[in-house]
This record gives C-alpha cells, sequence and structure tokens, in this order.
C-alpha cells in the first residue's frame, strides 16, 4: 500500500521560504506516467493544486504561484520537494502530497498533510 | 479559469439519500472527480471519472452526470458519511489545470 508523508518546518517566517518534503513509501516515484503533486488548504477553505511534478523532472505550476514555487524530485530516496518563496501569512495551510494517477487523472493517494504557519 | 459550483451543505437524515451537485461550463465533456474530507484528515477519492468507485469506498457511493451537472449520490447515508466533498476536474485548456469546486459539507441529522 503506497503511504505518503510530509515533512518540514510547521513554522515559517514572513518573506522567508516554505520548504517541505514529500516521502513516498511501498513505491517508486519513478514509476512510468505517476505525477506527484502539491495541494493546499487553508484554514477553512477549499482545496487548491499548486503544481506537479514528473519523475524526469518535468514540471507544471499553478498560475497563482508562478515566480514563487520549485518543485523538484530525487528518485534515489523517492522524495519529491516544494519550496515556495516570499512566504507571507496567506500561506498559512495545510499542504497535502499527493500521487496523481497520470496526467490529467485523478488523485489517488494522499499524504496526511503537513500545517504550516507563516508568521 | 474554470469555476466549479457546489452548494454550500447539505443536511440529511440516517438512512436517506444525499445528493452533492457540482456545476460547470460543459462539464459534460469533462472527467469529474469526488472527494471526502473529514474534519482533520486528507481528502480520500471516492468517485473517479465520473462513475467509477475505488475498490475500497462502499457502493452506497456513485457519481453520474449530465451536460451541464455532475452529482455524487450517497444511498443509505451513515453517520460516518458526515464531511466535505469536492468534485475536481482536468481543464486542459488552462494553465490552473486541476480545479476543485468549493465544497460541500454534508451534515447527517
Amino acid at each position: 500500500q503506497l503511504q505518503l508523508q510530509e515533512s518540514g518546518p510547521g513554522l515559517v517566517r514572513v518573506s522567508e521560504t516554505l520548504s517541505l518534503t514529500c516521502s513516498v513509501f511501498g513505491g517508486s516515484v519513478s514509476r512510468n506516467s505517476h505525477y506527484w503533486v502539491w495541494i493546499r488548504q487553508p484554514p477553512g477553505k477549499g482545496l487548491e493544486w499548486m503544481g506537479s511534478v514528473y519523475y524526469s523532472g518535468t514540471t507544471y505550476y499553478s498560475p497563482s504561484f508562478k515566480g514563487r514555487i520549485t518543485m523538484s524530485i530525487d528518485t534515489s530516496k523517492d522524495q519529491f520537494s516544494l519550496m515556495l518563496t516570499s512566504a507571507s501569512a496567506a500561506d498559512t495551510a495545510s499542504y497535502f502530497c499527493v500521487r496523481q494517477f497520470a496526467y490529467g487523472a485523478r488523485f489517488d493517494y494522499w499524504g496526511p498533510g503537513a500545517f504550516v504557519t507563516v508568521s | 479559469s474554470y469555476v466549479l459550483s457546489a452548494p454550500l451543505s447539505v443536511s440529511v437524515a440516517p438512512g436517506q439519500t444525499a445528493s452533492i451537485t457540482c456545476e460547470g461550463d460543459k462539464i459534460g465533456r469533462k472527467v469529474v472527480h469526488w472527494y471526502q474530507q473529514k474534519t482533520g484528515q486528507a481528502p480520500l477519492l471516492v468517485v473517479y471519472d465520473d462513475r467509477i468507485r475505488p475498490s475500497e469506498i462502499p457502493d452506497r457511493f456513485s457519481g453520474s452526470k449530465s451536460e451541464t451537472t455532475a452529482t455524487l449520490t450517497i444511498s443509505r447515508v451513515e453517520a460516518e458519511d458526515e464531511a466535505d466533498y469536492y468534485c475536481q476536474v482536468w481543464d486542459s485548456s488552462s494553465d490552473y489545470l486541476y480545479v476543485f469546486g468549493s465544497g460541500t459539507k454534508v451534515t447527517v441529522l
């Protein structure tokens, strides 16, 4: 059974960089067709897709974050990461790392989420 | 960017049927997925590709779609079904790519 687990600081200072890593267990990030995704959810609000990364390093980012977001993947460690620069209070949210079955397809496995406060 | 509209809340008595709608422009031409999110938990995929249920999801959950509206139906509602439900589509025509509805809170009376 595939499992994902987010890790990183729970508190980030305003204007600094928010960094999170997702570790994948019970599977490989190198498997063909799957994309690896970050989705966030501000307190009391809905879900927002941030970006996706493929094992080749190909990335897709939401225009909402362009210029601030970088995603990367480490196939040797079965991890992928998120960096969000110039953090503000509006970035306070739960951040979920997610497996996407294929490009354009469903989000089928989710990590438990990491709550990050920007203050 | 593409917008999905859903009711803020739906209330249903145990044993009854809850219908959660999701509207979007020409949604009939898109593939819709549904997620359940209980308080303090990560979302869980309950229906994908409009109407397919993952094996671990009870058959009380079903999905359907018309040209204008996607619907998640929960039959024989149980207390454990109380959660937020989100519809989601892939908008290949936009850089925003993956769009979620605003979420519907299902309350079991």
